[in-house]
């Protein structure tokens, strides 16, 4: 049963306009988010996170914001650049339980195009 | 920022042989090391937590004696995969939290093993 979903394995988006990229998740008990970007044959490059006592975080470009209650949390791009094309991940943790490790989403690939 | 140094980033090796995979911190300890496989189109999977001084923690499913771990000090952790099968064949990553205000995951650049 996975525990965090990306329920879209595509999105393309045009320069310029904004990406919106979508993240569920089923345990209550994560109390921290992350997003991560990879490109083919490379480790995740951290991009933004959030705690679970808020509803937003802001980073230049990148916005993630998370709701609690729907369990669902989104990574906005805005504006996207071409660069910006990947492979998404979103992933949860419970850090301040017994578990330190990440729980990834299968990830969401964008394609910006110019 | 932290770095973790993870290599070799791609190997090829015959079926039946082992394969060493190190990753290092180069500027922070890290007591636990995390190892994650990657199939084509699937999510990061955790395979075992490695950590320092101790046995490592497996998931189910992953065979201990199969992906060997070992985290003798605070700067390096170790994954051999033992007798390899094609079936090994993934993208192999390291992690390590950081811990206190900086907290965070900081990923090793993976390792591709193909095994032929």
């Amino acid at each position: 049963d996975q525990q965090v979903k990306q329920n879209s394995p595509s999105l393309s988006v045009q320069e310029g306009r904004i990406s919106i990229l979508n993240c569920d998740y089923t345990n209550s008990m994560f109390d921290y988010f992350l997003w991560y970007k990879k490109y083919p044959a490379e480790g995740p490059t951290f991009l933004i996170s959030i705690s679970s006592i808020k509803d937003k975080n802001e980073d230049g470009r990148f916005t993630v914001f998370l709701n609690k209650s729907a369990k669902h949390l989104s990574l906005h791009i805005v504006p996207s650049q071409p660069g910006d094309s990947a492979v998404y991940f979103c992933a949860a943790s419970n850090y301040g339980g017994s578990q330190g490790n990440l729980i990834f989403g299968k990830g969401t690939k964008l394609s910006v195009k110019p | 920022g932290a770095v973790v140094s993870q290599h070799p980033s791609r190997v090829i090796c015959k079926s039946g042989t082992s394969v060493k995979i190190e990753c290092r911190s180069l500027d922070f300890q890290a007591t636990t090391m995390f190892w994650y496989r990657q199939f084509p189109k699937q999510s990061l999977m955790l395979m075992a937590t490695s950590n320092e001084g101790s046995k490592a923690t497996y998931e189910q499913g992953v065979e201990k004696d199969k992906f060997l771990i070992n985290h003798a000090s605070l700067t390096l952790s170790t994954l051999t995969v033992t007798s390899a099968h094609p079936e090994d064949s993934s993208f192999y990553i390291c992690s390590a939290i950081l811990g206190g205000p900086n907290y965070g995951y900081t990923f090793g650049s993976g390792t591709r093993l193909t095994v032929v």
